[in-house]
């Protein structure tokens, strides 16, 4: 069963931030939280992951609460093409080589309106 | 550079049938992954290889399903005696490190 929760569905105009919440209170110490996206009819996109600190890159801000129980993904300036099922995914990482299995939930539709 | 490449895009066969599906990973990626992905539902893992073997096959739903990946870089997978259940979105990734890429995907319908 995936450990995280996601609401099924948000709304944002085009534009504004947009921010999509996640939690994830059975996180464990060395569990990162990933992020991917899946635009319809094509395979998840990976956009950015973090273990505890605040993480940024050109897609995307993670925002990752002290406790680390919970998190936000932020798209600053939502587009058209950020319209998106959202998962958030908890996973332990491993240094070389390949990774864990990835646990996708049922993700959040995030529908960007113009 | 390339990504993550499946062929084919649509599969179309009747039950009963035995198909293939093919994944072209991203050079140089030692980790491959299936997934299959149902209407409405987030992508299920189904088999990971690591180089040529399987390190992880606990998400295959039977034994009708089968994965190989001889050379350590294509992989594919197969399926026997197809039921219409199997009909899904098949996904492949790959990673070299952490990082998980998918292709697009192999839509497979059983009539």
């Amino acid at each position: 069963d995936a450990k995280t929760t996601q609401p099924p569905s948000m709304d944002c105009a085009e534009g504004r931030a947009a921010n999509l919440p996640c939690n994830h209170s059975t996180i464990s110490g060395n569990e990162y939280v990933y992020w991917y996206r899946q635009i319809h009819s094509q395979g998840p996109q990976y956009i950015i992951h973090g273990l505890k600190n605040n993480e940024t890159n050109e897609m995307a801000s993670l925002i990752i609460t002290e406790d680390r129980k919970s998190s936000t993904l932020i798209l600053p300036h939502a587009t058209l093409r950020d319209t998106a099922v959202y998962y958030c995914i908890v996973r332990l990482q491993i240094t070389q080589g390949g990774s864990e299995k990835l646990v996708f939930g049922k993700g959040m539709k995030l529908t960007v309106n113009p | 550079g390339a990504g993550v490449s499946q062929t084919p895009s649509n599969k179309v066969t009747e039950k009963g049938k035995y198909v293939e599906l093919r994944c072209d990973p991203i050079s140089g990626h030692t980790a491959l992954y299936w997934y299959r992905q149902s209407l409405g539902q987030g992508p299920e893992f189904l088999i990971y290889f690591q180089g040529t073997g399987a390190a992880d096959d606990s998400g295959l739903p039977n034994d009708r399903f089968f994965a190989v990946r001889p050379e350590g870089s294509v992989s594919t997978l197969k399926i026997q005696r197809t039921e219409r259940g199997d009909s899904a979105v098949y996904l492949c990734a790959s990673s070299q490190g952490n990082t998980q890429y998918f292709g697009p995907g192999t839509r497979l319908t059983v009539l």
